[in-house]
């Protein structure tokens, strides 16, 4: 298993592009989640998903939109890159059951907005 | 979920047992204490998670008070790729998010 993988590794953005950060899990989990790593500070939640089709809000959602039309698939979408945007984000994922509810997170996308 | 608190940093001495300790004295019943750690740069690393009992994995001894308002985390031999941020977390189980605090950065030297 590949476990999550995220594409690209880094990007730079100017003020006011637009990108897509992908994320993608072979573990056939249930939940995905959506976190932003400003430096020196813990993981803030984005967005996450229960499922195929199920989105919601996170701490941190403004500025960013998500879609979830497959298990495998979380894609983050940057509208109208800011510099306060600029930060490492992760991606993990999850399938809680019973004593457990283990994230897995991918290596990490490092963004930066001039 | 209930909040923690970790010294910010610790030093240990490569080879010799690192253990590092975490407060969580607001944690609810149905509330599980879980560690993470995050090396430089890289995504979070599950280590280990109870509830109440001791745990023992390849990597950790989780130990929790009987009270469950504290743990430590015992790293047993200590090496110079285990320096990272480690993260005590507790967490419900129910597919909320993780509740990143600052962690403790630990630094093994040789």
């Amino acid at each position: 298993n590949a476990g999550v993988t995220q594409t690209p590794k880094f990007r730079i953005l100017k003020i006011g592009q637009s990108m897509t950060l992908q994320c993608a899990q072979d573990m056939n989990h249930n939940y995905m989640y959506w976190y932003r790593q400003d430096p020196g500070m813990g993981l803030k939640l984005i967005y996450y998903s229960v499922g195929a089709g199920i989105t919601d809000k996170g701490e941190v959602p403004n500025g960013y939109n998500v879609s979830r039309s497959t298990t495998e698939d979380f894609p983050l979408r940057l509208e109208l890159a800011a510099p306060s945007q600029t930060s490492v984000y992760f991606c993990a994922s999850s399938t809680p059951g019973f004593g457990t509810d283990t994230q897995y997170f991918g290596p990490g996308t490092r963004l930066t907005v001039l | 979920d209930a909040k923690t608190t970790q010294p910010p940093s610790m030093d240990c001495a490569e080879g010799r047992a690192a253990n590092l300790p975490c407060n969580h004295s607001t944690i609810s019943g149905n509330e599980y204490v879980y560690w993470y750690r995050q090396i430089h740069s890289q995504g979070p690393q599950y280590i280990i998670h109870g509830l109440k009992n001791n745990e023992t994995n390849e990597m950790a001894s989780l130990i929790i008070t009987e009270d469950r308002k504290s743990s430590t985390l015992i790293l047993p031999h200590a090496t110079l790729r285990d320096t990272a941020v480690y993260y005590c977390i507790v967490h419900n189980n129910a597919g909320n998010m993780l509740t990143f605090g600052g962690g403790t950065r630990l630094m093994v030297k040789p």
